[in-house]
């Protein structure tokens, strides 16, 4: 696709609810990466995948957070027992891999704003 | 740890003002650069980046020039324009074993440019 698409843009779910975050990076993007991005603050780093491998999970805050890339394409974020401090914007964020391992630049979607209530 | 301070904000100023946005970084190894931006209602936008010392990153009137000795990236543009306000965010770029290419961000400065 032209960008990294997400979605939904906009999720309100109610305290305690599973929710699942979608990611569609740009095609032929090796590398994957999801953010959050609490209000008023800069984003923080989740989760890494380079295809379907998650190379990095060491920024997910709690065992409730979990994310899969099966087929090294699309990406979901779930998050299961939300909680008001989950209310957040999730970014997904897809990279070349060149020669050497090296990611080129980032480009991020328009991320998805998880309120809970 | 790695980590990135950017200056307080919110910035408000006049068209055609000077801007400076400062950003500091953690002297570990030797990170590539960014500022990043985001529009209201819109993504993170790469707005320019700089990957060795002394480089400068320059894009859309803004420039930002990589400082080792003061570990520094500081934002500036000449004269702003109502279009530049946005929420920037400096970051660096995390070199090195599995988690190559993840970035960490500054808290994000707003800029309000008046007419």
């Amino acid at each position: 696709g032209a960008g990294v698409s997400q979605s939904p843009r906009y999720k309100v779910a109610k305290r305690g609810q599973d929710v699942a975050l979608r990611c569609d990076p740009i095609s032929g993007h090796v590398s994957l990466f999801w953010y959050q991005q609490a209000l008023g603050q800069g984003p923080e780093f989740l989760t890494y995948f380079q295809n379907e491998a998650q190379l990095d999970k060491s920024g997910l805050p709690s065992d409730r957070f979990f994310a899969e890339r099966p087929e090294g394409s699309v990406s979901t974020l779930k998050i299961q027992r939300t909680q008001q401090e989950d209310s957040a914007v999730y970014l997904c964020a897809s990279s070349l891999q060149i020669r050497g391992g090296r990611n080129t630049e980032a480009f991020f979607g328009q991320g998805t704003r998880l309120t809970v209530v | 740890g790695n980590s990135v301070t950017q200056m307080e904000g919110p910035v408000t100023l006049s068209e055609e003002a000077f801007l400076t946005i400062n950003c500091t970084y953690t002297a570990t190894g030797y990170p590539s650069l960014f500022w990043y931006v985001q529009y209201p209602g819109e993504g993170l936008q790469l707005l320019l980046k700089a990957t060795k010392a002394d480089d400068k990153g320059s894009n859309k009137g803004f420039e930002a020039t990589y400082r080792k000795e003061t570990t520094s990236f500081h934002l500036e543009k000449g004269s702003v324009q109502v279009s530049d306000s946005a929420v920037y965010f400096c970051a660096r770029l995390n070199a090195g074993g599995t988690s190559y290419g993840k970035l960490t961000f500054g808290q994000g400065t707003i800029l309000t440019v008046h007419p």
